[in-house]
């Protein structure tokens, strides 16, 4: 057990490029979720994936904003058009089916700045 | 709907004293509860939870926390602060009936004064 990895650390980039961040779960982990964390709040939900099924995405902030966990493992969050103000912290979360119960398991993030 | 409250964005003790931070939470349904705590430049690590059975919830590293459905509230304490207890400190909640999704609170910023 690896824990949840995050890729990469930090990325600096220019407004108008496209992003993406890669997450890799703890292997036996069948929930997988992002979160975005700005400077002084707490974490904010944007989607979950059961296995390669995408089952909440309403929360993502914008169309600019998707998400892919094409088998099942790995995932991958884009933003394309980066503006400043998608300057965050992305958390990824993985855990077992009954997440209520458990809690999640954190990566240590990726830093997006966007110049 | 689930929401957190996080009385107090920056507490300071100093070291020895008890830690008191405060979280009370609103949900429509059962909830599940959690403590996590956040070093700088980290993601989060689970402290505790609640998931319905002891109201009196023992976590690591010597944190605790007590549900009380009549005040709404889920208070992390710990009876003497260490310098490594220094950190951010997140309550959450989730919705007993699907848990999906965690709501969180914006954090309070724990200060151990020498």
């Amino acid at each position: 057990d690896t824990g949840v990895s995050q890729d990469p650390r930090h990325k600096i980039t220019k407004r108008g490029q496209n992003v993406t961040f890669r997450c890799d779960p703890i292997s036996e982990h069948n929930r997988l979720y992002w979160y975005r964390q700005t400077l002084g709040q707490g974490p904010e939900f944007l989607t979950y994936f059961q296995n390669e099924a995408q089952l909440e995405k309403s929360r993502l902030l914008s169309d600019r904003f998707s998400a892919e966990r094409p088998k099942g493992s790995f995932s991958t969050l884009e933003i394309q058009r980066t503006e400043q103000g998608d300057s965050a912290m992305y958390l990824c979360a993985s855990s077992l089916l009954n997440t209520g119960q458990k809690g999640y398991t954190f990566g240590s993030g990726t830093r997006l700045t966007v110049v | 709907a689930q929401s957190v409250t996080q009385l107090g964005s920056h507490v300071s003790v100093s070291e020895g004293a008890l830690v008191l931070l405060r979280c009370n939470y609103s949900s429509s349904v059962p909830p599940y509860l959690f403590w996590y705590v956040q070093y700088p430049n980290q993601g989060l690590q689970l402290l505790l939870k609640y998931t319905s059975a002891a109201t009196l919830v023992k976590g690591i590293n010597g944190f605790e926390a007590e549900f009380k459905k009549s005040e709404t509230s889920f208070h992390l304490t710990k009876p003497s602060a260490h310098m490594s207890d220094a950190a951010e400190y997140f309550c959450a909640v989730s919705a007993s009936n699907t848990g999906n999704q965690f709501y969180f609170g914006t954090g309070t910023s724990l200060t151990v004064i020498p």
